[in-house]
């Protein structure tokens, strides 16, 4: 399975400190994207990297993708209480988008 | 755009019984999918349209899940009868190209008792 995987599966950190979440796949991709469920909603779209592409930002958020080791990563700058939430990284092989299990993440005030 | 539509937002609803969820997908979005997410199973895709078109079904759990498409801006999903296991959280999702960004519906939250 191309499925994603993640790691930590649970984030505890304090406000201001960065989050870093990590996701590992198995077989090659077209691209992978990371999204984020609040708690009770939908996921929401965070950002999309392509499979030549080696690093993203986008506001606070850095997204690298090592097509050699089959991983990618979120790191969350200077995080806020309004972060936590779940976050997934899905991945676009041959046609459907794949979803890993989730990091839950949660900033203390 | 209101974004994805999903109703209900709530479902409750006793073994045996009929249930029938809807949405309606963002204009112009030639993809749609239908997800279930459980805490055991985290989310699956079950079923996903192109151009009102089934493309796979391969995630649809059993005989007892249906779901249609009949224009382009609505679908529903339909699991007769009901039973406690099917109770989870029902997404929508739809999307241009289906491995670009999907834009998800709040949901609709079965519990089957």
């Amino acid at each position: 399975s191309q499925q994603g995987e993640e790691d930590p599966q649970a984030l505890s950190i304090q406000e201001g400190e960065n989050a870093t979440m990590n996701c590992s796949y198995k077989t090659s991709i077209n691209n992978l994207q990371w999204y984020r469920q609040n708690s009770g909603r939908g996921l929401v779209h965070l950002i999309l990297i392509r499979s030549n592409e080696r690093e993203k930002h986008s506001g606070r958020l850095r997204v690298t993708l090592d097509t050699s080791k089959k991983s990618s990563s979120l790191l969350i700058t200077a995080s806020r209480a309004a972060d936590t939430a779940s976050y997934f990284c899905a991945t676009h092989g041959a046609q459907k988008l794949v979803f890993g299990q989730g990091t839950r993440l949660t900033i203390n005030p | 755009d209101a974004g994805v539509i999903q109703s209900p937002r709530h479902e409750v609803t006793e073994m045996g019984q009929e249930v029938t969820l809807r949405c309606k997908p963002i204009s112009g979005h030639d993809y749609l999918f239908w997800y279930r997410q459980t805490m055991m199973r985290g989310l699956e895709l079950l079923i996903y349209f192109n151009n009102n078109v089934p493309i796979d079904d391969s995630g649809m759990p059993e005989d007892r899940f249906s779901a249609k498409m009949p224009n382009a801006s609505f679908s529903t999903l339909k699991i007769q009868p009901s039973e406690p296991r099917d109770s989870a959280v029902y997404f929508c999702a739809s999307s241009l190209p289906p491995g670009e960004t999907q834009y998800f519906g709040p949901g609709t939250r079965l519990l089957v008792l």
